[in-house]
């Protein structure tokens, strides 16, 4: 079975400072990791995939096959940041219909 | 470019009622998935359409189930709802049924069961 975890529900920093979402998942074949971002009053959009290997806004993921993570990291965060982040996860062999983690709600103050 | 409509936004029906939410796709996609997030938790596939077939499925009920019309619009229907049915009902669309194809989510229909 597939599953993804994000330990934190909350993430409070202030602007300018660094950030790092944590996700982690399980499964044993090749995944396929996304981030998705819900901000206030808008519908839940694609962030990033993994694949892809780009920085959108300024956010960048690196998949560590051995610590099984793919944390989402931006250098100076902007209040504009401040929004809902998932993870999910599509897989090979298992399931390809994605898998979120519970989400991590980011807060970034001025 | 419309994206993905769902409809109705908001719905209140009591315990042992049905429910049936719909779901127009992004122009092009052919793939309709539906999702169910209960508050604080990540959405939960329910399941997927393709070709007007149910082609995956997530772990609910029976009490659950879909169409996928020719025009690759969708519904979820509901069967004798219970309390714990209440939540946001996400429809996403895509292109194609495969690995990696992102989602596209609609607003959500926000169930409220009595």
């Amino acid at each position: 079975a597939q599953r993804v975890t994000q330990p934190e529900k909350l993430l409070s920093v202030f602007k300018g400072a660094p950030v790092e979402l944590k996700c982690n998942y399980s499964y044993s074949g090749s995944p396929e990791l996304f981030w998705y971002v819900q901000y206030s009053r808008q519908r839940l959009q694609l962030l990033l995939r993994h694949i892809s290997r780009e920085s959108i806004k300024g956010f960048t993921a690196d998949l560590n096959k051995g610590e099984t993570s793919f944390h989402l990291k931006k250098p100076f965060a902007q209040e504009e940041d401040s929004a809902m982040y998932y993870c999910a996860l599509s897989g090979m062999g298992g399931s390809y219909i994605p898998t979120f983690g519970r989400g991590t709600s980011l807060i970034v103050h001025p | 470019d419309a994206g993905v409509t769902q409809s109705p936004t908001h719905l209140i029906k009591t315990r042992g009622q049905q429910v049936t939410l719909r779901c127009s796709p992004k122009s092009g996609h052919d793939t309709v998935s539906w999702y169910q997030q209960a508050l604080g938790q990540g959405p939960q596939f329910i399941f997927q359409y393709y070709e007007e077939e149910e082609r995956q499925r997530g772990n609910f009920p029976d009490r659950f189930s879909g169409h996928q019309f020719p025009n690759y619009s969708s519904e979820l229907n509901v069967n004798a709802l219970l309390l714990g049915d209440s939540a946001l009902y996400l429809c996403a669309s895509s292109l194609g049924p495969t690995l990696g194809s992102p989602l596209h989510f609609g607003n959500g229909t926000r169930l409220t069961v009595t």
